[in-house]
């Protein structure tokens, strides 16, 4: 299965923005990205997704290099209901439907 | 629109007795998925149906899970007989397309063998 690389945790201050990075050399050229979080016991929550161009909605924004084997998340106004657990994630590997979570990054909102 | 809906949203059981979960997903969504998360692990894939097909079953763990989706509608996943290890939270997730799509998640069911 496609692997994502995530740093296991982050800190941030509330208002400030909190970038997460995510390392997937191995994806191919028709594996999307996709960004989910999962705040304390409830079920993960879509964020945003990409393919190639940075995407912005409501939520967040997704920055991918032009290698596509890397990206960023960036929350622009982290607030304390943002601290949960960020999950980088293929979607297309194999047409298979599936998404494989890895660890995921603990991201703290701090005040 | 109505989110996906599980149910129960807790369960304890002892050893070897039987378990029905059931998923609702939203209303017009082919795609149905049932993860798992076991405790300290990964959330892990289950399986997938499109409709009422099953598409991808090779997260299934043994032949103690045995998941349905009659009509193609709502979902039904069984542990019969549980073990102890089947402890952790189930969620199922739906979608309308397999691809380039978003997926809703329910707040799953938490299961406890005992």
């Amino acid at each position: 299965d496609a692997k994502t690389t995530q740093p296991p945790s982050m800190d941030c201050a509330e208002g400030r923005a909190a970038n997460l990075p995510c390392n997937h050399s191995t994806i191919s050229g028709n594996e999307y990205v996709y960004w989910y979080r999962q705040i304390h016991s409830q079920g993960p929550q879509y964020i945003i997704h990409g393919l190639k161009n940075n995407e912005t909605n409501e939520m967040a924004s997704l920055i991918i290099t032009e290698d596509r084997k890397s990206s960023t998340l960036i929350l622009p106004h982290a607030t304390l209901r943002d601290t949960a657990v960020y999950y980088c994630i293929f979607w297309g590997s194999g047409n298979t439907g599936k998404l494989i979570f890895g660890q995921g990054t603990t991201l703290q909102v701090k005040p | 629109e109505a989110g996906v809906t599980q149910f129960p949203s807790h369960s304890v059981i002892e050893k070897g007795q039987t378990v029905t979960l059931r998923c609702d997903p939203i209303s017009g969504h082919d795609n149905l998925y049932w993860y798992r998360r076991v405790m300290g692990k990964e959330i892990k894939f289950l399986l997938h149906f499109v409709k009422e097909s099953k598409q991808d079953e090779s997260g299934m763990p043994n032949n103690r899970f045995l998941a349905e989706r009659t009509g193609g509608t709502y979902s039904t996943l069984k542990v019969q007989p549980a073990e102890l290890e089947d402890s952790g939270v189930y969620f199922c997730a739906s979608s309308r397309f397999r691809m380039n799509t978003e997926a809703f998640f329910g707040q799953g069911t938490r299961l406890t063998v005992v």
